[in-house]
């Protein structure tokens, strides 16, 4: 079975650019999560999807990061413009939405110059 | 409010010794807990869950984990810790149907 696919792996911006990270799921996977990983700290939920619908955007800061997830199947996650702080790692999971485990892509190192 | 507390940001430990990671929840219903771990550049791997059928429960790579109610604490174990165990280790609590995650014990083993 193949597992939750990120890309790119790594990317390096400029502070006041833009940029999107795409994010395939498992198969059949309803809930899709982007979490955001700040070196030395826990992941912390941005944004969760049932479906192509949004369920918790709650701590989205939705004056730069934006996400779709369309067909309710890949996602991508844009920031823009980027701050300094934008850098981390942004991890994309997905799970089958009856309680069962979340599994966790690779994730995206973000790096904001 | 769900959250956990992870206490000790670095632990030590010798080959072959007992490995202990701490946890501590606080949630004001019965709350669905894990224990995830995470290799240098690697996404999350779930270790081991608890979801209220046993407090004792024994997840991969010989961890397990106690859930004891009194003190609110869901601490990992290992009897006897391999190299391969050195990891970031996250302990989380289920918030609806998304994860809030302590903020992670490193687990360095040396020989």
């Amino acid at each position: 079975e193949a597992g939750v696919a990120q890309s790119p792996r790594y990317k390096i911006i400029e502070k006041r650019q833009s940029v999107a990270f795409w994010c395939n799921p498992i198969s059949g996977h309803a809930t899709l999560y982007w979490y955001q990983q700040i070196l030395g700290q826990g992941p912390k939920l941005l944004i969760q999807f049932q479906n192509n619908g949004v369920v918790d955007d709650s701590q989205l800061p939705k004056d730069r990061f934006s996400a779709e997830r369309l067909k309710g199947v890949d996602s991508t996650l844009k920031i823009q413009p980027a701050k300094l702080e934008d850098s981390a790692v942004y991890l994309c999971a997905s799970s089958d939405g009856t309680g069962g485990e979340a599994f966790f892509g690779q994730g995206t190192r973000l790096t904001v110059v | 409010a769900q959250s956990v507390t992870q206490l000790g940001s670095h632990v030590s430990v010798s080959e072959g010794a007992l490995v202990l990671l701490r946890c501590n929840y606080s949630s004001s219903v019965p709350p669905y807990l894990f224990w995830y771990v995470q290799y240098p550049n690697q996404g999350l791997q779930l270790l081991l869950k608890y979801t209220s059928a046993a407090t004792l429960v024994k997840g991969i790579n010989g961890f397990e984990a106690e859930f004891k109610k009194s003190e609110t604490s869901f601490h990992l174990t290992k009897p006897s810790a391999h190299m391969s165990d050195a990891a970031e280790y996250f302990c989380a609590v289920e918030a609806g149907t998304a994860l809030i995650f302590g903020k992670g014990t490193t687990l360095s083993v040396s020989s």
